[in-house]
């Protein structure tokens, strides 16, 4: 069975603060994937990255940052310098060979001006 | 425009009463999916559909029915709603469960 757990339920900061949101995977599979995905006030999904089981290198992308620890099951995601426009619901996601696709429950975050 | 299209948006049911949302994809995606999205639980995963005339069920399939006739389309049935299906549903679709998701705007059901 596979199982995301997003313990941060919601997490409210200043602007230009940092936020890290915590994923936490659980599979016994050996290849897997693992995404991201915003939903901002409006509703839509947004993709935002994708790690495959392999590739444990972190990635930057403008001020989003992706922390990936196989030994530790966690897949975490920071905002520096957070901005209003960060506000959204985060989701974590893991997909493994069976075709299922397996989401947290979210992270609200909400940055204030 | 590459896009995933759900009707309706909104709908306001009673129990019992058959209801169909359609969701549509123009990406040529084999992979396709229902969600629903309720407070506290995220996004849990109803039907997924691997190809065509491929179905299998999600984490949440009861109460649900899907179809894959058509490459483009993946509707999902509600037999006889009732109001614990009250939710947000999303439709996605993809290259495959690997890939990102497309998903489509959504579609809010009340079941009174």
């Amino acid at each position: 069975a596979q199982k995301v757990t997003q313990a941060q339920t919601e997490i409210s900061v200043v602007e230009k603060e940092d936020v890290t949101l915590d994923c936490v995977y659980e599979t016994r599979d050996t290849t897997y994937y693992l995404f991201w995905y915003k939903q901002p006030p409006s509703g839509e999904l947004v993709f935002l990255i994708r790690r495959n089981s392999f590739d444990e290198q972190n990635e930057i992308s403008g001020r989003y940052s992706w922390n990936f620890q196989k030994s530790t099951s966690s897949f975490n995601f920071t905002i520096t310098a957070s901005q209003v426009v960060d506000s959204a619901v985060y989701f974590c996601a893991l997909s493994v060979n069976d075709y299922k696709l397996s989401f947290g429950a979210g992270t609200t975050v909400t940055v204030r001006a | 425009e590459a896009q995933v299209t759900q009707n309706p948006r909104y709908l306001i049911t009673v129990t019992g009463k058959k209801l169909t949302v359609t969701c549509s994809q123009n990406m040529n995606h084999e992979y396709m999916s229902w969600y629903r999205q309720d407070p506290g639980l995220g996004l849990r995963q109803i039907y997924y559909s691997m190809n065509v005339e491929v179905t299998d069920k999600g984490d949440v399939p009861e109460g649900y029915k899907v179809s894959r006739k058509e490459k483009r389309n993946f509707p999902l049935i509600l037999e006889s709603p009732s109001p614990n299906q009250t939710s947000l549903y999303f439709c996605a679709s993809s290259l495959s469960v690997r890939q990102p998701q497309h998903f489509g705007d959504g579609t809010r059901l009340s079941i009174l």
